[in-house]
């Protein structure tokens, strides 16, 4: 049990849609990151904030934006949804600075339709 | 951009032997960590072992150690005493301030 929770923990949505994942952090935790895991794959790391900015982001294009609101607890919203959109979506909780691992939730996978 | 290699898509072991896990990597940032995730099958991601790169000491953790090599850029996990628990797939993970990237995974089977 890590203290970091996602919902839902699956979705089902059709291709065009519109879709917000949901992460809330361990305590103490102020930094976050998104995950997009295809089956079979290692995790692709999305994009990351500390204290509500974003400060990091992989490769993947504006549709797939997120929040990261006071309490530390964070949103994916992924727009105009494609088939390739299919994926376990993980997030994780950490501390910036320091000698500190990221913790991570149990996932929502989203199939699109 | 920083990449991370593992060239070993399935690894086996006998229960009780001892079995090691590959991990390249390639940054230019001199201020990074390296972790072995575990997943199961149940998805979530345990953290198994993590080493600083500013530190040439290995890192150990009971029968977990890594084989830490920074010229090298290479970062391996050793599994002694192998437990049928163990079976699941590793990941190897780079980490710096705004970023953290993970290599394709090593399907772990442990057999009894």
């Amino acid at each position: 049990e890590t203290g970091v929770t996602q919902s839902p923990t699956h979705l089902i949505k059709t291709r065009g849609q519109q879709v917000t994942l949901r992460c809330s952090s361990q305590s103490g935790h102020n930094t976050v990151s998104w995950y997009q895991q295809a089956l079979g794959q290692g995790p692709q790391f999305i994009f990351q904030y500390y204290r509500e900015e974003e400060n990091g982001r992989g490769n993947f294009p504006p549709r797939f934006s997120g929040l990261q609101f006071p309490n530390y607890s964070s949103e994916l919203n992924v727009n105009a949804l494609e088939l390739d959109d299919s994926a376990l979506y993980l997030c994780a909780s950490s501390q910036k600075r320091g000698n500190t691992e990221a913790f991570f939730g149990q996932g929502t996978r989203l199939t699109v339709v | 951009a920083q990449t991370v290699t593992q060239s070993q898509p399935e690894m086996s072991v006998q229960e009780a032997e001892t079995v090691t896990l590959s991990c390249t990597y390639d940054t230019s940032e001199s201020d990074y960590y390296l972790f072995w995730y575990k997943q199961p099958p149940s998805r979530q991601m345990i953290l198994v072992i993590r080493q600083e790169a500013y530190k040439q000491q290995n890192a150990t953790e009971n029968r977990f150690s890594v084989n830490f090599q920074k010229a090298a850029k290479s970062f391996s996990l050793k599994i002694s005493d192998s437990q049928l628990g163990d079976a699941a797939m590793y990941f190897c993970a780079y980490r710096s301030a705004s970023d953290m990237r993970f290599g394709a995974g090593t399907r772990l089977t442990v057999k009894p």
